[in-house]
């Protein structure tokens, strides 16, 4: 079955605290990506990457780190967590090869809460 | 980069009337155009696309129109249903870098629909 995983689901941490959500996906896409979803602003992205090793800023990547050691993980730092982190997160991934657009898919959400 | 505006932030219907949100991008490049449902506490998922070769697409109760001239595209829901009531997220690509393929997309702050009995 086609998927994207994420870990933790929910997570309550306190300010400082380095964390990671980690990301997977079973479809051999080239292309990942996190959000971040708050009330009233809607889905922003914080980080993608193209393909293994090539990463690049969304439109709110500050206080977040990632990495794309492997085309299946795609996991977000939080290297010092504030509270204005606290939000829910969402990892997707997306075939772009050949230049077509394939359906995004989206992972189940990380619940984070920064304390 | 691709900006994306959608309207309204909340709609509410009853049962059985039609739904219409609207959205509007900002890239003449944009040639995708997908819509996502989110229902409460789920991931957002693909409920229907289009791409900029067509401009008029349906799945049974559900269509989505597309002006490439006035940059816009918009979802019909029709004979709405209690199970529509959900947000709905529209996107339209990002291209980062000139000349470049698209590299993501960029999505609009969604519509929550409420469907009234």
């Amino acid at each position: 079955e086609a998927q994207v995983t994420q870990n933790p689901r929910y997570l309550i941490t306190v300010t400082g605290k380095k964390l990671t959500v980690t990301c997977s996906q079973n479809m051999n896409h080239e292309y990942m990506s996190w959000y971040r979803q708050d009330p009233g602003l809607g889905l922003r992205q914080i980080y993608y990457s193209m393909n293994v090793e090539v990463t690049d800023k969304g439109d709110v990547p500050e206080g977040y780190k990632v990495s794309r050691k492997e085309k299946r993980n795609f996991p977000l730092i939080l290297e010092s967590p504030s509270p204005n982190q606290t939000s829910l997160y969402f990892c997707a991934s997306l075939n772009v090869a050949g230049g077509v657009r394939d359906t995004q898919y989206f992972g189940p959400g990380t619940r984070l809460t920064v304390l | 980069g691709e900006n994306v505006e959608q309207h309204p932030s909340t709609l509410s219907v009853q049962e059985g009337d039609s739904a219409v949100i609207k959205c509007t991008y900002s890239d003449s490049a944009s040639n995708y155009f997908p819509w996502y449902k989110q229902e409460l506490g789920k991931r957002p998922q693909l409920i229907i696309d289009i791409r900029s070769n067509v401009g008029e697409k349906k799945d049974q109760r559900i269509a989505v129109t597309l002006n490439k001239t006035a940059k816009h595209f918009s979802l019909h829901i029709t004979e709405t249903q209690p199970e529509d009531s959900a947000v709905y997220f529209c996107a339209a690509p990002t291209f980062m870098y000139s000349g470049g393929g698209a590299d993501g997309l960029t999505f609009g702050k969604g519509t929550h629909l409420i469907i009234q009995p």
